[in-house]
């Protein structure tokens, strides 16, 4: 079946340090990718996805390749601020199979900037 | 403003008691969807409907119940057969299920059983 594993945290960065959070999957069909960030208390935002291999999604400085050919879609950061300490999830939608399009998360990667 | 709501936002009950957590959108989604979230673990799916008056059993859809009356609202009852009710519990919509369709998330209802 679908998995989706993500890089144990938590990661605890200094402001303006470079972010890499690791996300590999596998998936029986052809999946788009997502990463979800997750701030205290509250529900999850989408935050970038890839559709399709070699895509590149981006949103507020932070990115994410959709590489087939390592399973992979880390996301990356070239300069971290205390606003992005939250949850980090990476999760894949796969239409194949029984499936039936839900998301399948990864564990989740807890990000703590200081200043 | 087009969203996804969720009430309440924390809900205690008793053991042996049933509780219903609501959760409406007015983004004219098609396809809804009931996640449970527990400490340090992903979400993972209870139930979903793809069109109205149709739902299907999720991953983990053991001792919950959902109706899908309207399209805008997707509630689900927490019952007391669930043996381990205590989590974070997301409501999401899409257009559509296919693939490339974007799942939104409300901001969570957080039960806690006493």
């Amino acid at each position: 079946g679908d998995s989706v594993t993500q890089m144990e945290g938590p990661v605890t960065l200094s402001e303006e340090a470079f972010l890499t959070i690791n996300c590999t999957y596998t998936a029986t069909g052809y999946p788009s990718l997502f990463w979800y960030v997750q701030y205290p208390g509250e529900g999850l935002q989408l935050l970038l996805k890839a559709t399709k291999a070699d895509d590149k999604g981006s949103n507020k400085g932070f990115e994410a390749t959709y590489r087939k050919e390592t399973t992979s879609f880390h996301l990356e950061k070239g300069s971290v601020q205390v606003s992005d300490s939250a949850v980090y999830f990476c999760a894949l939608r796969d239409a194949g199979g029984t499936s039936y399009g839900k998301l399948t998360f990864g564990q989740g990667t807890i990000l703590t900037v200081h200043p | 403003d087009g969203g996804i709501t969720q009430s309440p936002k924390y809900l205690f009950r008793k053991e042996g008691q049933n509780v219903t957590l609501s959760c409406e959108q007015n983004l004219n989604h098609d396809a809804m969807y009931w996640y449970r979230q527990d400490p340090g673990q992903g979400l993972r799916l209870i139930y979903y409907s793809q069109i109205v008056n149709d739902f299907q059993k999720g991953d983990i859809a053991e001792g919950y119940s959902v109706s899908r009356e309207k399209k805008e609202s997707f509630p689900l009852t927490v019952t007391s057969a669930q043996k381990n009710p205590t989590a974070f519990y997301l409501c999401a919509s899409s257009i559509l299920t296919g693939t490339t369709d974007t799942q939104y998330f409300g901001p969570g209802t957080r039960l806690t059983v006493l």
